[in-house]
């Protein structure tokens, strides 16, 4: 299984707003910054937010993250048909001379 | 702009070996490690390994130590990664990456007898 947990799963409605969570350890999230990912069906994974929370450029501002100790959180408002995706998070990992760890993902359902 | 491009789909018979290419350009390769990630049909992300493109450096996931190679060549900014002693559990499509940000678009590795 995956070093950082994330449900499997999530839903919403178009408009509402939805968190999903990834939680991690003190070697990982609790002291490195957490990066979460968009993948839509078929493609390569796209880079929703970096350092915890902050958005790349092109990434609306419905999109925002956060971190409070081992945890972190993605929240998405005004839910729109396109968001339905999987969503993965990120960090660095400080054993093994550090490396990376991921999430399992959370497959976001917009009914 | 930042690219990384990889090359195309391979078929492989088990136990044979595989080598993706990531040709990447708009940016010094050697200021960024390069990263690989598999993922199987169906399943999540599975971080493989870096290279560290300036000293050809190295850490690998425990479970592809012994089996994965990652390198490099700065003359070309191209990172490679080798995988042997294919089995079938190692079909999945393969991906180089800047992993804090940019991302290759994949490399579909189907492994059949």
């Amino acid at each position: 299984q995956s070093v950082l947990t994330q449900p499997p799963s999530a839903s919403g409605t178009p408009g509402q707003r939805v968190t999903m969570s990834c939680s991690g350890s003190s070697s990982n999230i609790g002291s490195n910054y957490v990066y979460w990912y968009q993948q839509l069906p078929g493609t390569a994974p796209k880079l929703l937010i970096y350092r915890n929370n902050q958005r790349p450029s092109g990434v609306p501002d419905r999109f925002s993250g956060s971190k409070s100790g081992t945890s972190a959180s993605l929240a998405i408002s005004g839910l729109r048909s396109e968001d339905e995706a999987d969503y993965y998070c990120g960090s660095w990992d400080d054993r093994m001379s550090g490396q990376w760890v991921f999430g399992g993902g959370t497959k976001l359902t917009v009914l | 702009q930042v690219q990384l491009v990889q090359s195309g789909a391979e078929m492989k018979r088990p136990g044979a070996s595989v080598r993706v290419s990531c040709e990447t350009s708009g940016y010094t390769f050697t200021d960024y490690y390069m990263h690989w990630v598999r993922q199987a049909p169906g399943q999540g992300l599975e971080w493989m390994g870096w290279i560290n493109p300036t000293s050809g450096a190295t850490n690998y996931a425990q479970k592809f130590q012994g089996r994965v190679t990652l390198t490099r060549d700065t003359s070309i900014t191209t990172g490679y990664m080798e995988l042997s002693r294919l089995t079938s559990d190692d079909t999945a499509v393969y991906y180089c990456a800047r992993i804090e940000d940019f991302w290759g678009q994949g490399t579909l590795v189907t492994v059949s007898s």
